[in-house]
């Protein structure tokens, strides 16, 4: 069975950092697609960064530079590494694995329960 | 980017009637497209994928159609648990820029 456990959320001014783990089972995240996609209270779902299997990673244009995905193959664990936050990175950060169709396309399969992130003074 | 454009915004529906939700692309996406349900407090939960399969154990009530930039989620018979935040996603481009819809909610009449 696929599961996913986030944690690392939490209240960070502006202008800190943060690391969001994601623990995986059920699957190995280096052998999957795995994405992050937050959701702003009461608003809707934003993707923000996925790591291929092969190693390759992508963000949102609108995280570039500030978010860094990653992944420790030996304990099965994906992170996101949150700098220079900003109070409307608040939100609920969820991790996904991601599953092929039929033409090679990734859809988000299985989501974790999510963990919180508030940038405030 | 790609933008997701979902309406209405807001389906009032009763109980055992059925609801049509719309979601469009800005562009062609082929059939890139998926469903997810979301209720309050908890994760999404995928309901369809390439536009018109159903993920696993999703009932055969909800089905999805369209290609290119028109997609359709129908729901047919609304059952109680089916009232919830729905969300279409397009998985298309390339580089990944997943985009999602605004969302359509499903309330009881």
């Amino acid at each position: 069975e696929v599961q996913l456990v986030e944690s690392g959320g939490g209240l960070v001014q502006p202008g800190g950092s943060l690391r969001l783990s994601c623990v995986a089972s059920g699957f190995t995240v280096s052998g999957s697609y795995m994405s992050w996609v937050r959701q702003a209270p009461g608003k809707g779902l934003e993707w923000v960064s996925v790591i291929f299997s092969t190693g390759s990673t992508f963000h949102a244009d609108s995280v570039q530079d500030r978010f860094s995905i990653s992944r420790d193959s030996s304990k099965n664990i994906l992170y996101l590494q949150i700098n220079s936050l900003r109070a409307d990175d608040s939100a609920m950060y969820y991790c996904v694995r991601e599953e092929l169709d039929d033409y090679g396309d990734s859809y988000f399969d299985s989501w974790g329960q999510g963990t919180r992130v508030t940038v405030s003074s | 980017e790609t933008v997701m454009t979902q309406s209405p915004d807001i389906l009032s529906v009763s109980p055992g009637e059925s609801a049509t939700l719309s979601c469009r692309a800005s562009q062609s996406i082929s059939s890139s497209l998926a469903w997810y349900q979301q209720k309050p407090g908890q994760a999404p939960r995928l309901l369809i994928y390439g536009a018109s399969t159903r993920a696993t154990g999703i009932p055969a009530r909800f089905s999805g159609s369209g290609s290119g930039t028109e997609f359709t989620l129908t729901i047919s018979s609304l059952q109680s648990e089916d009232f919830a935040v729905y969300f279409c996603q397009q998985y298309n481009n390339w580089p990944p820029q997943r985009t999602f819809g605004q969302g359509t909610k499903v309330e009881i009449k």
